[in-house]
């Protein structure tokens, strides 16, 4: 069985860095790639980072382009999320999920596996 | 970058109608396009990708079809359990964006 658990959020001051990570397991995770989508309280998903499943391509939202870093650890099943310099638009429930393919080409495939989440609130 | 838009942005139907949903790409994006479903409080759950292929598990009242910059989600047989808001994203390359999402409730 795929699962995925996100952890990491929290409260974070405007401005502070947060990491949030995504323990995946159920599939041979070094396979595929893995996205981090967002989802602000009351409002839409919104689709914020990728991950190629060999790590050597990633690719962002401009709303988080120069601010974000995805990575991840095949050896540990995990990708992460750092996240720099966060304001208070950046408060959202960050879900990470699988995607159907290794997105190598720059095409992705769709996402198949989603975890619950974890809410990141900045507020001072 | 390609921008998603949805239509219409929320629908109130009876059980047992026919819904559809539309998704407009402002370029092409192929069939590289998916749908997924999220119920209130609830995680996303892919519906249909490549525009047009049921996700395995997915009862067979969905369907999706379209390519290049049009697409559409059918729920053949409205029921109880598919109140949910009803998102497009398209994946043919970055940034991969979700359509505004569709509001559907019964009537």
């Amino acid at each position: 069985e795929v699962q995925l658990l996100e952890s990491g959020g929290g409260l974070v001051q405007p401005g502070g860095s947060p990491r949030v990570s995504c323990a995946a397991s159920g599939f041979t995770f070094s396979s595929y790639a893995m996205t981090w989508v967002r989802q602000a309280p009351g409002k839409g998903l919104e689709w914020v980072s990728v991950i190629s499943a060999s790590g050597d391509k990633t690719y962002y939202a401009d709303s988080v382009k120069g601010r974000f870093t995805i990575s991840r650890d095949n050896s540990k099943n995990t990708v992460y999320l750092q996240m720099n310099s966060l304001r208070a638009e950046d408060t959202a429930v960050y879900y990470c999920a699988k995607d159907k393919s290794d997105c190598s080409g720059g095409s992705c495939y769709s996402l198949d596996y989603w975890g619950q989440g974890t809410l990141v609130t900045v507020s001072s | 970058d390609i921008q998603l838009t949805q239509s219409p942005s929320s629908l109130s139907a009876s059980v047992g109608d026919r819904v559809t949903i539309t998704c407009r790409a402002s370029q092409g994006t192929s069939n590289y396009l998916a749908w997924y479903q999220q119920k209130p409080g609830k995680v996303p759950k892919l519906l249909i990708y490549a525009a047009s292929i049921l996700q395995s598990g997915v009862p067979s009242r969905f369907s999706g079809s379209g390519s290049a910059t049009d697409f559409t989600l059918t729920i053949s047989s409205l029921q109880p359990e598919d109140v949910a808001t009803y998102y497009c994203q398209k994946y043919n390359n970055a940034p991969f964006t979700f359509g505004p999402g569709t509001k559907v409730d019964i009537k």
